[in-house]
């Protein structure tokens, strides 16, 4: 059974950093795009950045390029998402899913939650 | 970037009744590669993270009831609730693939 769990979440204050990880299990993790996706505080779903099999390209929503690194570990089945510079915008539940198809997610985590303020 | 306009934002139906959800992106998300619209469309109860029920239009996953179904092409896109069940209240997001990935805003579910 298809499983993902992210992790790292918390209260941190602007300009400040963290890295989510999201640990994958019941498939073959080295073979499927993975994705990771936001959701503020009610509030709808804004797609965050994605990353290919290898880990070789990588795509970004603009308002994180160059703040927000998606990276994975094939041989750790781990996808992560390092946040830099944070703002209180960015405060939201983060899952982490994978991407079958072309762009379709299929399967998600639970979500692990980032709050941003001082 | 393609933007994804769902409407109406929220509807309330009688169980049993049919529930009509439209998302309308953009521009054109038809994939010439594969002959598909890439249309997908997501379930989420409060507290869950979101369920995909339906890819490429009208695609739907295993295990998802088959009152769930999707239609349309070009920009105008549909998921149809056929008898609406105390279990399908949700918020409901469409999807696009065709050119990164946009959601719509949601739609919200109740019973009526």
């Amino acid at each position: 059974e298809v499983a993902l769990v992210e992790s790292g979440g918390g209260l941190v204050q602007p300009g400040g950093s963290l890295k989510l990880s999201c640990a994958a299990s019941g498939f073959t993790f080295s073979n499927d795009w993975m994705t990771w996706v936001r959701q503020a505080p009610g509030k709808g779903l804004e797609w965050v950045a994605t990353i290919n099999q290898a880990g070789s390209e990588t795509f970004y929503m603009g308002s994180v390029e160059g703040r927000f690194t998606i990276s994975r570990d094939n041989g750790k089945n781990s996808l992560y998402l390092q946040t830099n510079s944070l703002r209180g915008e960015d405060t939201a539940v983060y899952f982490c899913a994978r991407e079958v198809r072309g762009g379709i997610l299929d399967y998600w985590g639970q979500g692990t939650p980032v709050t941003v303020s001082s | 970037d393609i933007v994804m306009t769902q409407s109406p934002d929220s509807l309330a139906v009688s169980l049993g009744e049919r529930a009509t959800i439209n998302c309308k992106s953009s521009q054109s998300v038809f994939h010439r590669s594969n002959n598909k619209n890439e249309i997908a469309w997501y379930q989420q109860k409060p507290g869950q993270p979101p369920k995909l029920l339906i890819s490429w239009t009208s695609a739907r996953e295993f295990g998802v009831p088959d009152r769930f179904s999707g239609s349309g092409s070009g920009t105008d896109f549909t998921l149809t609730i056929s008898s609406l069940q105390a279990e399908d209240v949700a918020v409901y997001y469409c999807q696009q693939s065709y050119s990164g990935k946009t959601f719509g805003q949601g739609t919200k579910v109740e019973i009526k």
